[in-house]
């Protein structure tokens, strides 16, 4: 079975800064994805970055990066340029690739609580 | 607003009632899932649906747990004789079907959740 884990509970930086999320996960897959979504407070939660496994090119989405390691199975997420509407609950997750009929859910972590100070 | 939409957002039972959530999903997505989320952890895996079909359970669900999608477009989650151990956000996500040979971009679009509170 996939596991994913986030080693860091909360993070705390001043607005403007850049953090880095972490993020591994293990699995026996050669082909995944791998997404960081983000939980606002008492708001839905909303995909910030995609990434294909068999895609070398690290992904990014404007502020958003990532660097994606598959030897190391480890997949963290960077935020240029912090904004307070950045403070939310931050997930990794993984999903196995598709099958005919297959859930194709999404496993995710633990999460890491980001808040952006002013 | 065309997102995934749950209802109720916030329910408070006793111990021992019945609970029912319903979750109208993106009107294209055919892939439906639910999620629980307990407080300060990530989701986990409650079941799935491909249009009405039920195609996988997690060990989560237990018998006093049931979900239906009778037309392939809402859903409904049921929890009876709850226990406090039921307390959690439970969610809902769909996903579209994409594709022949691009079966969607994996994206899930999530609910606001329904907040389940047993005293």
């Amino acid at each position: 079975a996939q596991t994913v884990t986030q080693s860091q509970p909360e993070m705390s930086v001043q607005e403007a800064e850049t953090v880095t999320l972490s993020c591994t996960y293990d699995t026996s897959e050669n082909n995944y994805y791998l997404f960081w979504y983000k939980q606002p407070p008492s708001r839905q939660m909303i995909l910030v970055i995609r990434q294909e496994a068999y895609k070398q090119q690290n992904a990014t989405e404007n502020r958003f990066s990532v660097n994606f390691q598959k030897a190391a199975k480890s997949f963290s997420l960077k935020i240029s340029d912090s904004q307070l509407g950045d403070t939310a609950m931050y997930f990794c997750a993984f999903m196995k690739p598709f099958i005919i009929q297959g859930a194709q859910k999404l496993v995710f972590g633990q999460g890491t609580r980001l808040t952006i100070n002013p | 607003d065309t997102g995934v939409s749950q209802n109720p957002r916030h329910k408070i039972t006793k111990r021992g009632q019945n609970v029912t959530f319903r979750c109208d999903p993106i009107s294209e997505h055919n892939r439906l899932y639910w999620y629980r989320q307990t407080l300060g952890q990530g989701p986990e895996f409650l079941t799935y649906f491909q249009n009405e079909a039920q195609l996988e359970k997690s060990r989560l669900l237990s018998d006093r747990f049931s979900a239906e999608r009778p037309k392939g477009s809402f859903s409904t989650l049921e929890i009876q004789r709850t226990e406090q151990g039921d307390s959690a956000m439970y969610l809902c996500a769909s996903r579209d079907p994409g594709v022949a040979g691009a079966p969607g971009t994996g994206e899930l679009f999530f609910g606001e959740g329904s907040r389940l509170t047993v005293l």
